[in-house]
């Protein structure tokens, strides 16, 4: 079956413009999920999704960070005035969350490189 | 603050060898999990721990949890070339809350 789908799968972009990524979540997944990763560093918590809500929007980094979700799939997160420090790998993750153990499964990955 | 701390974060190993990842965790939660990232790759979810004293094992490795001193193993026995990637533990104290160590970079040698 299908998994987490993301794109673009890299991007590459200027200082100062305005970028959109993309998050397909596995079809039925209430929950979904975004984090960050840096070069060679761990997982950073951006912002969790159940349905179209985001209970708590702390995790995001800036105010130039956003993120929505539509008709309880799709999920975009935008990044306006692109930095440099904002090159990372953003990942994108869903779950059923349907009982304890909350498993979540992870697209490829979106990895951008801000010039 | 919730903090997970992995140990070691990078690990050498001959094939054949055994070694244990340790994970660390500061506040209460009953759910934790370990994933596997090779290079330029995704993570892929290897355990899901949910109570004090699971332990689960799949070829290999082998996780265990202990709620009690926030502690989790993930054990490699007869470690082989294809074992080399990152491993991270996570802790969820909430549904929407996961947190992710630093990950351990092993590389397994011939």
């Amino acid at each position: 079956g299908a998994g987490v789908s993301q794109s673009p799968s890299n991007k590459v972009t200027e200082k100062g413009k305005d970028v959109e990524l993309r998050c397909d979540p596995i079809s039925g997944h209430t929950a979904l999920y975004w984090y960050r990763q840096s070069l060679g560093q761990g997982l950073e918590f951006l912002i969790y999704f159940q349905g179209n809500s985001a209970p708590d929007k702390s995790g995001l980094p800036s105010d130039r960070f956003s993120a929505e979700r539509t008709g309880g799939s799709v999920s975009t997160l935008t990044i306006q005035r692109t930095q440099q420090e904002d090159s990372a790998v953003y990942l994108c993750a869903s779950s059923a969350n349907l009982g304890v153990d909350n498993e979540q499964f992870f697209g490829p990955g979106t990895r951008l490189t801000v010039l | 603050e919730l903090k997970v701390e992995q140990n070691p974060l990078f690990l050498s190993m001959q094939e054949g060898k055994n070694y244990t990842i340790y994970c660390n965790y500061s506040t209460t939660s009953d759910r934790l999990y370990w994933y596997r990232q090779d290079p330029g790759k995704s993570l892929e979810s290897l355990f899901v721990l949910l109570s004090n004293g699971a332990v689960k094992q799949e070829g290999r490795l082998m996780a265990s949890l202990d709620t009690k001193a926030r502690l989790s193993t993930l054990h490699i026995t007869a470690a082989v070339h294809d074992l080399s990637a990152t491993y991270f533990c996570a802790v969820a104290p909430d549904v929407d809350d996961m947190r992710f160590g630093a990950g351990t970079r092993l590389t397994v040698k011939p």
